[in-house]
């Protein structure tokens, strides 16, 4: 089973900053089957990022994705009020078919 | 419009079953392998099971094999997660998804809570 650790767990920033996200796999992960989400309180997760680095259908371009291997990175470019929200990674695998990191919360400072 | 919503969550007691439902609407729904994605409180996003568009393959986290039936009817546009043998800590929300093969959920319901407590 591949793991995925996301760091940090908790990243203080403003709005307006930038914000980059860490998630790093056990084992190296085929591009196409890395993933992005976002999930506000009380809220199911959303689609932000799909093989890596493709935007989902109406996210906006302040967020991208980058990586390779075992290190892919989630960069908010310039916070919006209502990103400050946790974000979660995925993998698709053999067994189990998805794994997720354990996730980030965006706070504001 | 993509629509999933899940139904059928409940206090049950321990060992009790429990059937959850997802009516789907707004998309072909027997075109897409369908999943079913927990969460406990305040924790992290758990995978548990999939089952393919036509229901011939299907896949279960270890965690929940043998307790846990996943099936859909897409006659009714419908996806359903049979849980027996219930445990505490099977407490979570319960989210559809629909999935994009297998790779990834694009669109996911409010999610149903269920708690097993005695």
């Amino acid at each position: 089973e591949i793991v995925l650790t996301q760091s940090p767990g908790t990243l203080s920033l403003s709005p307006g900053e930038v914000a980059t996200l860490s998630c790093r796999a056990s084992q190296s992960v085929s591009s196409s089957h890395l993933a992005w989400y976002q999930q506000s309180p009380g809220q199911a997760p959303r689609l932000l990022i799909y093989g890596t680095s493709s935007r989902a259908t109406g996210i906006p371009d302040r967020f991208s994705g980058s990586g390779s291997g075992t290190d892919f990175t989630l960069t908010i470019s310039r916070l919006e009020p209502e990103d400050f929200v946790v974000y979660y990674c995925q993998q698709y695998g053999s067994s189990p078919l998805w794994t997720f990191g354990q996730g980030t919360k965006v706070e504001i400072k | 419009e993509v629509q999933l919503v899940e139904s059928g969550g409940g206090l049950v007691k321990p060992g009790g079953s429990l059937r959850l439902s997802c009516a789907a609407s707004g998309f072909t729904f027997n075109t897409h392998t369908m999943h079913w994605v927990r969460q406990a409180s305040g924790t992290g996003l758990e995978w548990v099971s999939s089952i393919s568009s036509t229901g011939r393959y299907i896949n279960y986290a270890d965690s929940v094999k043998g307790r846990f039936t996943i099936s859909r009817d897409n006659a009714q546009s419908s996806l359903f997660l049979h849980m027996n043998s219930l445990r505490a800590d099977d407490t979570a929300v319960y989210y559809c998804a629909r999935g994009v093969g297998e790779l990834r959920g694009d669109y996911w319901g409010q999610g149903t809570l269920v708690a097993v407590s005695s």
